[in-house]
């Protein structure tokens, strides 16, 4: 198993420009997740999505769309994209929670995306 | 909503020392979860603890669970350098299953 793939590893975008993360797993797992970090403000949840045509908003939506079409893909939108927007991306994956207890997340190896 | 207190934000210890990292929240949490994040890399799933109280150990680490399940700590025994990294914790409360993380504690060993 491959586990979460994430490309591309390294973007550089201009100001007003779009871009798509992709993010793939193939762990059959229904919850799905994009994360942002940012230096000493640990890992912000941007959307997430509970199994296919299902997505929410986490903590830090704006300026970020998602889709999940299928189980294994959770692509990432940016529209227009903004400085602020700088950050490192990473993607996750997990079972769904049983009872009190969670599956543990699985991370993909990380976007590291500068606006400029 | 729920928010998830890490501290220190950063420690800097010698090798050979002990580390401990706090995670506290300001609602009653139905599990917490660890994770570890080497320089450069993701985060990668440490443990789980659900029960009040519940201490769990991994080698040199030791995870604790507090009586209220509103707090937890990881604790390393005798640091070595490839502790280095920034440890997170993730809790989940209320009807929510998704986690919330904390900011993280990066350690940084000096050999």
């Amino acid at each position: 198993n491959a586990g979460v793939t994430q490309t591309p590893k390294f973007r550089i975008l201009k100001i007003g420009q779009s871009m798509t993360l992709q993010c793939t797993q193939d762990m059959n797992h229904n919850y799905m997740y994009w994360y942002r970090q940012d230096p000493g403000m640990g890992l912000k949840l941007i959307y997430y999505s509970v199994g296919a045509g299902i997505t929410d908003k986490g903590e830090v939506p704006n300026g970020y769309n998602v889709s999940r079409s299928t189980t294994e893909d959770f692509p990432l939108r940016l529209e227009l994209a903004a400085p602020s927007q700088t950050s490192v991306y990473f993607c996750a994956s997990s079972s769904k929670p049983q009872g009190f207890t969670n599956e543990k997340l699985f991370f993909g190896s990380g976007t590291q995306l500068s606006v400029l | 909503g729920q928010q998830v207190m890490q501290i220190p934000q950063y420690q800097h210890v010698q090798e050979g020392e002990d580390f401990t990292t706090y995670c506290n929240s300001s609602t009653t949490l139905s599990n917490i979860q660890w994770y570890k994040q080497r320089p450069g890399g993701h985060p990668v799933f440490l443990i789980q603890l659900v029960k009040s109280g519940e201490v769990k150990k991994q080698k040199r680490l030791t995870f604790q669970f507090g009586e209220a399940k509103k707090n937890s700590s990881l604790h390393i025994t005798a640091t070595q350098t490839t502790d280095v990294g920034t440890y997170f914790c993730a809790g989940r409360s209320g009807g929510s299953y998704i986690p919330t993380f904390g900011r993280g504690t990066s350690l940084i060993v000096h050999p």
